[in-house]
């Protein structure tokens, strides 16, 4: 099992551009989710989806994209940067509740600085 | 407005000793607690977990204790080891509304040989 991926580890955009950050997991998971992570903040929940077709916003949607055409999917689109992006992105993914396991298991991170 | 609020962004503990890591938080409809570790460059990584209906959840080295009437939460790790020299994060959801975490800020911890 690989876990959870995500692509690419590093990226440098300018302000205006658009690129999707990619996200897979091999756990045949319901629940997939993004989050960004700041200095001094802990990690805050931008999109989730609780199974293919399905997404829902979190707590800091605006500015991002999301879609869930296959369980193992979940790729997050940013339409147009904005310096305000620049930030680590976690993908994380888990059992959805009310199954015997509620951890959520997160991939590497996505470092994106927006200049 | 925090709602999982970790208020010792750092902690220095001697290899051996006891580390307590503390979370609070003001939601009372929270009813799911969890902790993760981080290292550098790497996601957070699942630690322990604590339901509502309980006040105590041990794993080896690892405990937590729920508070829900102070509405706190804390993990003790003993002996403490430098490996477990990491970021700790508190995260709460409620779980009626799914697998919605709500983290806390972080609480470095430093654990010295």
């Amino acid at each position: 099992n690989a876990g959870v991926t995500q692509t690419p580890k590093f990226q440098v955009l300018k302000t205006g551009q658009s690129m999707t950050l990619q996200c897979a997991q091999d756990m045949n998971h319901e629940y997939m989710s993004w989050y960004r992570q700041d200095p001094g903040m802990g990690l805050r929940l931008i999109h989730y989806s609780v199974g293919a077709g399905i997404t829902d916003q979190g707590e800091v949607p605006n500015g991002y994209n999301v879609s869930r055409s296959t369980t193992e999917d979940f790729p997050l689109r940013l339409l147009s940067a904005a310096p305000s992006q620049t930030s680590v992105y976690f993908c994380a993914s888990s059992y959805r509740a009310g199954g015997s396991s509620y951890e959520q298991y997160f991939g590497p991170g996505t470092r994106l600085t927006v200049t | 407005d925090q709602q999982v609020k970790q208020n010792s962004p750092s902690l220095s503990v001697q290899e051996g000793r006891i580390s307590i890591l503390n979370c609070d938080y003001t939601n009372s409809m929270f009813d799911y607690f969890l902790w993760y570790k981080k290292y550098p460059a790497e996601g957070p990584t699942f630690l322990i977990s604590i339901s509502s209906i309980k006040d105590k959840n041990e794993d080896g080295r690892f405990t937590v204790f729920l508070n829900k009437s102070a509405k706190h939460l804390s993990l003790h790790i003993v002996p403490s080891q430098p490996g477990d020299s990491a970021v700790y994060f508190c995260a709460a959801s409620v779980l009626r509304y799914g697998n919605k975490l709500v983290f806390g800020a972080g609480t470095i911890l430093r654990v010295k040989s």
